[in-house]
């Protein structure tokens, strides 16, 4: 069965700055998706990026980058010039192939950003 | 423009009780979910309909029923309430074709206590 492990359950990084949040996961199969969802206090799910595991670059969305390291199964995510609005719970996830529609998305247990003024 | 969107935001009702929440998505998707959010932040997936079809069934109670009358809705009843059925309950939507594929859209989350 595939498991997501996000080994930092706090997190906290001073305005401006950069931080990295880190994920692991667990899987046989070789096609599949990685996603790092943000929850700010709203609640609201919000998706900040996705990576498909057959392209070898990094997704890069505007400040967030992640770095996909598909042999040692890490999908690590990177907040560059940090600000308040960052501060939130970010999960990382996992969904296995684009075919296949009872492919369920498969959480971590999440990391609680917060931001320093 | 509300993608995805449930009713209501909250729920506070008494055990044993009876309940629905209500999701509706407006992107066009033929793929919905429901999860639940406990205490700890955990999400786990409950159901998903592809196409009005059952397609995941996860280790709920029979308690718990969704329906899903066309492709852009997907409602959650749920029958005698317990106290552990308390936690946020998020619906979701996705493709299985286009650019954006099966990445998951998520509903603002309804918070159900149950006293």
């Amino acid at each position: 069965a595939q498991t997501v492990t996000q080994s930092q359950p706090e997190m906290s990084v001073q305005e401006a700055e950069t931080v990295t949040l880190s994920c692991t996961y667990d899987t046989s199969e070789s096609d599949y998706y990685l996603f790092w969802y943000k929850q700010p206090p709203s609640r609201q799910m919000i998706l900040v990026i996705r990576q498909e595991a057959y392209k070898q670059q990094n997704a890069t969305e505007n400040r967030f980058s992640v770095n996909f390291q598909k042999a040692a199964k890490s999908f690590s995510l990177k907040i560059s010039d940090s600000q308040l609005g960052d501060a939130a719970m970010y999960f990382c996830a996992y969904r296995r192939t684009q075919y296949s529609s009872a492919s369920k998305i498969i959480f971590g247990s999440g990391t609680r950003l917060s931001i320093r003024p | 423009d509300t993608a995805v969107s449930q009713t209501p935001k909250y729920l506070v009702t008494q055990m044993g009780n009876d309940k629905s929440i209500k999701c509706e998505q407006n992107l066009g998707h033929d793929t919905m979910y429901w999860y639940k959010q406990d205490s700890k932040k955990f999400l786990k997936i409950m159901f998903s309909y592809n196409n009005k079809e059952l397609i995941i069934n996860e280790t709920v109670p029979n308690r718990f029923s969704p329906k899903s009358p066309d492709k852009a809705h997907l409602n959650l009843h749920i029958n005698s309430l317990e106290l552990g059925d308390s936690a946020v309950y998020f619906c979701a939507s996705s493709s299985t074709s286009g650019g954006s594929a099966d990445t998951q859209y998520f509903g603002p989350g309804t918070r159900l206590t149950v006293l």
